[in-house]
């Protein structure tokens, strides 16, 4: 079955500490998302990728790094810079071939800073 | 800039009556409009999608209206059921743009 993997489900760090949340799809899609979600807020995107080597940043990429070294995977990295990391992060892939029919989510990363 | 907004980031509806989640857009260059559903701790999964050359598109118990002089949309849900209680979000995307610009989102909550 195709579809999008994010791990772990829940992750704690603590202060001043970096963290690395894993994000793999195999639905050969070409551009893949962070984005991460508070409570009582919308989906505000981190950093997205449209091609292997390539990124960019989001609204809010402030503290955060990402590296897309292959086609499937898009790992998002929560450094000791980013000031409020405790957040509900989500991953999502989509085709794009000039317009966007669609992302697919993968289930979630929460990550609590202790 | 908020570019897709959700106005209402609740509603309270009797199980078996008729939802209706509004959004509204500001960018006329978008031409395909999406709606996703969302439960707590999980990712959000599409619901229904329309194109602008569309004013109308149906599925099941769920219809999206698209107004393109208003530059709104709304997400019918008739009749409405308990499993519906979640988070809706609306989208949009324009010729051109890799990314979906995603709207506040509406807690919608069915009263049994």
């Amino acid at each position: 079955d195709g579809g999008i993997t994010q791990s772990p489900k829940y992750l704690f760090r603590k202060e001043g500490q970096n963290v690395t949340l894993s994000c793999e799809q195999n639905l050969n899609h070409d551009a893949m998302y962070w984005y991460r979600q508070d409570p009582g807020q919308g989906l505000r995107l981190i950093y997205y990728s449209q091609i292997v080597n390539d990124f960019q940043k989001g609204d809010i990429a402030e503290g955060y790094s990402v590296s897309r070294e292959k086609k499937e995977s898009f790992p998002l990295t929560v450094t000791s810079a980013q000031k409020n990391p405790t957040a509900f992060y989500l991953c999502a892939s989509s085709f794009f071939s000039g317009i966007n029919y669609g992302y697919t989510f993968g289930s979630g990363t929460r990550l609590t800073v202790v | 800039d908020q570019q897709v907004k959700q106005n209402s980031p609740s509603l309270s509806v009797q199980e078996g009556r008729i939802s209706i989640l509004n959004c509204d857009y500001t960018n006329s260059m978008f031409d395909y409009f999406l709606w996703y559903k969302k439960y707590p701790a999980e990712g959000p999964t599409f619901l229904i999608s329309i194109s602008s050359i569309k004013d109308k598109n149906e599925d099941g118990r769920f219809t999206v209206f698209l107004n393109k002089s208003a530059k709104h949309l709304s997400l019918h849900i008739v009749p409405s059921q308990p499993g519906d209680s979640a988070v809706y979000f609306c989208a949009a995307s324009a010729q051109g743009n890799e990314k979906l610009t995603f709207g506040t989102g509406t807690r919608l909550t069915i009263i049994p």
